[in-house]
């Protein structure tokens, strides 16, 4: 079973929306991380946030804003008004301390296309 | 600058024949990984190391090999072995021997094509 999941596989919205992406995590961990990258077109990932499982507060970064919900197990991802460079690949990801420091686990990806 | 440098950026291989590609990182991070990339796939752990002369293998390590004789150096070597080699290569570091203290950063890969 994944233990990530991203539903949406892609995305095309035109700018000015609003769009969410949306990611479901599986662990059985009560400490764990999750993290949101960024892939642009030129292909290197950017880091874009990390949250632990303590830490419920959702986040807003600009027009970037995260809302994580342990009763359901989503970590959700908002950008408002989007723009054309947001168009990119975004990856979820979940890190496991009880794992005993091995990797992270990414999802498959959303791809978004913001069309001027 | 300080970053991870991946090289080839675009690479066309014969079938049969091994190729090695380059990670080197001038970030003094102490943990490298390697990670393939295929459409609708999102990203797979090949191979990783959290200290020189060490390495573990990740989920899809048949048909790779790497080697970490130097802190800032982690090659992957991609063998006849592996069935389907065609993919994106994806190489990066983090701070540490745990991806919990930091983010993982990212060099602009590799695009292997196996002809």
């Amino acid at each position: 079973a994944q233990k990530v999941t991203q539903a949406q596989t892609e995305i095309s919205v035109v700018e000015k929306e609003d769009v969410t992406l949306d990611c479901v995590y599986e662990t059985r961990d009560t400490t764990y991380y999750l993290f949101w990258y960024k892939q642009p077109p030129s292909g290197e990932l950017v880091f874009l946030i990390r949250r632990n499982s303590f830490d419920e507060q959702n986040e807003i970064s600009g027009r970037y804003s995260w809302n994580f919900q342990k009763s359901t197990s989503s970590f959700n991802f908002t950008i408002t008004a989007s723009q054309v460079v947001d168009s990119a690949v975004y990856f979820c990801a979940l890190g496991e301390p009880s794992s005993g420091n091995t990797p992270l686990v990414f999802g498959k990806g959303t791809r978004l296309s913001v069309i001027a | 600058d300080g970053g991870i440098t991946q090289s080839p950026k675009y690479l066309f291989r014969k079938e049969g024949q091994n190729v090695t590609l380059s990670c080197e990182q001038n970030l003094n991070h102490d943990a490298m990984y390697w990670y393939r990339q295929d459409p609708g796939q999102g990203l797979r752990l090949i191979y990783y190391s959290q200290i020189v002369n060490d390495f573990q293998k990740g989920d899809i390590a048949e048909g790779y090999s790497v080697s970490r004789e130097k802190k800032e150096s982690f090659p992957l070597t991609v063998t006849s072995a592996q069935k389907n080699p065609t993919a994106f290569y994806l190489c990066a570091s983090t701070r540490g021997t745990s991806v919990f203290t930091g983010e993982l950063f990212f060099g602009e890969g590799s695009r292997l094509t196996v002809l």
